[in-house]
């Protein structure tokens, strides 16, 4: 079966902008996740997607969003971007929340200039 | 200025010998683990997990090693192989509400020679 798919694979934005990207998990998955990932601080949690809800939140400013649909496919969005938001944002998909594997997408490169 | 990276273990071996990587984990309640392995340009892919209520799981060519009492996880690598080669990053979960989120390790560079 197909596994989760993130678009777009790179993007470059401006500083101030503000982006979107998407995520859909692997069919039947309920939980999506998303991850931070920089050479400075290795894999970091954004946060957490359940039958549309927010569970669970990382340590990161409001400038960083997201959102689940009701076909389990999920977006995260970063206003005002800067310099610092540089990374490859990673989606993971699980059957349940806790204690069962997730399965990470290829990530989307963004490059903020 | 500019951010220093993080800097990560390495370990390098023959093609055919066994490696092991290592991993010490933060939360004392974290009761699920993972190991994943990343290659360049792709996201982690799941190797082996294993629950707290365990001390060793075996899979194809790996084994996890879990010692809560020192809060340390390893992953054994048998007959390791050039495709082996990537970075190891363990991941801890501690259930309840952590709804969803692991906790990663810094990973380590795993090079095989042929």
């Amino acid at each position: 079966k197909a596994g989760v798919t993130q678009t777009p694979r790179y993007l470059i934005k401006t500083r101030g902008q503000q982006v979107t990207l998407s995520c859909s998990p692997i069919s039947g998955h309920r939980s999506v996740s998303w991850y931070q990932q920089t050479p400075g601080q290795g894999l970091q949690f954004l946060f957490e997607y359940f039958s549309e809800t927010q569970r669970n939140k990382g340590n990161f400013p409001g400038r960083f969003s997201g959102r689940q649909f009701s076909n389990s496919r999920s977006e995260m969005n970063v206003s005002t971007l800067e310099l610092g938001d540089s990374a490859l944002y990673l989606c993971a998909s699980s059957v349940r929340t806790v204690n069962t594997e997730a399965f990470f997408g290829q990530g989307t490169r963004l490059t903020v200039v | 200025g500019e951010s220093v990276g993080l800097h990560l273990p390495t370990l390098s071996v023959q093609e055919g010998d066994n490696s092991i990587i290592n991993c010490a984990y933060s939360n004392s309640a974290s009761d699920y683990f993972i190991w994943y392995k990343q290659e360049s340009g792709k996201g982690p892919q799941f190797i082996i997990d294993i629950r707290s209520n365990m001390d060793k799981r075996q899979g194809q060519r790996v084994t996890v090693l879990l010692n809560k009492t020192v809060k340390h996880l390893s992953l054994q690598i048998a007959a390791t192989q050039p495709g082996d080669s990537a970075v190891y990053f363990c991941a801890e979960n501690a259930g309840g509400t952590s709804y969803g989120k692991l906790t990663f390790g810094q990973g380590t560079i795993l090079t095989v020679h042929p």
